[in-house]
């Protein structure tokens, strides 16, 4: 079993609705969790960082971490085609040098 | 600021053979880490540098190496390559200390097709 799970979907949904995407972890040691963002043929790159258990919203994202479920959620509000992208979660045990885990990753789609 | 950069983009090998990849992390940066990328499996650590010394190593064979130079350039190699290798090869480069928000910074990848 990985240490996250993140179902790889495909999503699909219209513009303007609201996105949820979500990946559980097994290890409690985790204490730093990522939303990166995938664009075909390119790198991920950062979108929501979040430390512990809270939540923390950006525009029209809002990242989740639920530590005593060991959950976390992303939301989009007001999705929009240029949201059109793989979503994967990461998270750390929060040494400087370290290692991210990654999910596999949720490939969505919004249509105008 | 430029970017990570790697290199070559796209590579094409055969069974057997080795293969080098480059990185040349963003100005200033001092740790460098590889990724690989599957469908099946998603992005798995390979490992990771800082002042070139390996710091972190995933549970890969010891196929797969690298090193960092002392300008944080990195290099990653594959041995004996097998058709299991056929990946997207991410480099990340981040601060030292800047590791705690997870800010990596991503490369656009070497996809590397072994036939």
């Amino acid at each position: 079993q990985k240490e996250v799970e993140q179902d790889p979907g495909p999503l699909s949904v219209p513009e303007g609705a609201i996105v949820s995407l979500n990946c559980t972890y097994s290890n409690s040691a985790f204490q730093y969790f990522m939303w990166y963002r995938q664009y075909s043929r390119k790198g991920p790159e950062l979108l929501m960082y979040t430390y512990s258990s809270g939540n923390k919203e950006d525009g029209r994202f809002t990242a989740q971490v639920d530590k005593s479920s060991k959950y976390i959620s992303l939301f989009i509000r007001d999705s929009q085609p240029s949201d059109s992208a793989t979503y994967l979660c990461a998270m750390n045990r929060g040494s400087t040098l370290g290692r991210l885990y990654f999910g596999r990753g949720t490939q969505l789609t919004v249509w105008p | 600021k430029a970017g990570v950069t790697q290199t070559p983009r796209y590579l094409i090998k055969t069974r057997g053979q080795q293969v080098t990849l480059s990185c040349s992390p963003i100005s200033g940066h001092r740790s460098v880490s590889w990724y690989q990328q599957t469908p099946g499996q998603g992005l798995q650590f390979l490992f990771e540098y800082f002042s070139e010394t390996q710091r972190n190593k995933g549970n890969f064979p010891g196929r797969f190496s690298g090193r960092q130079f002392s300008n944080s350039r990195s290099e990653m190699n594959v041995s004996t390559l097998e058709l299991g290798d056929s990946a997207l090869y991410l480099c990340a480069s981040s601060l030292m200390g800047q590791m705690n928000t997870g800010e990596l910074f991503f490369g656009e990848g070497s996809r590397l097709t072994v036939l």
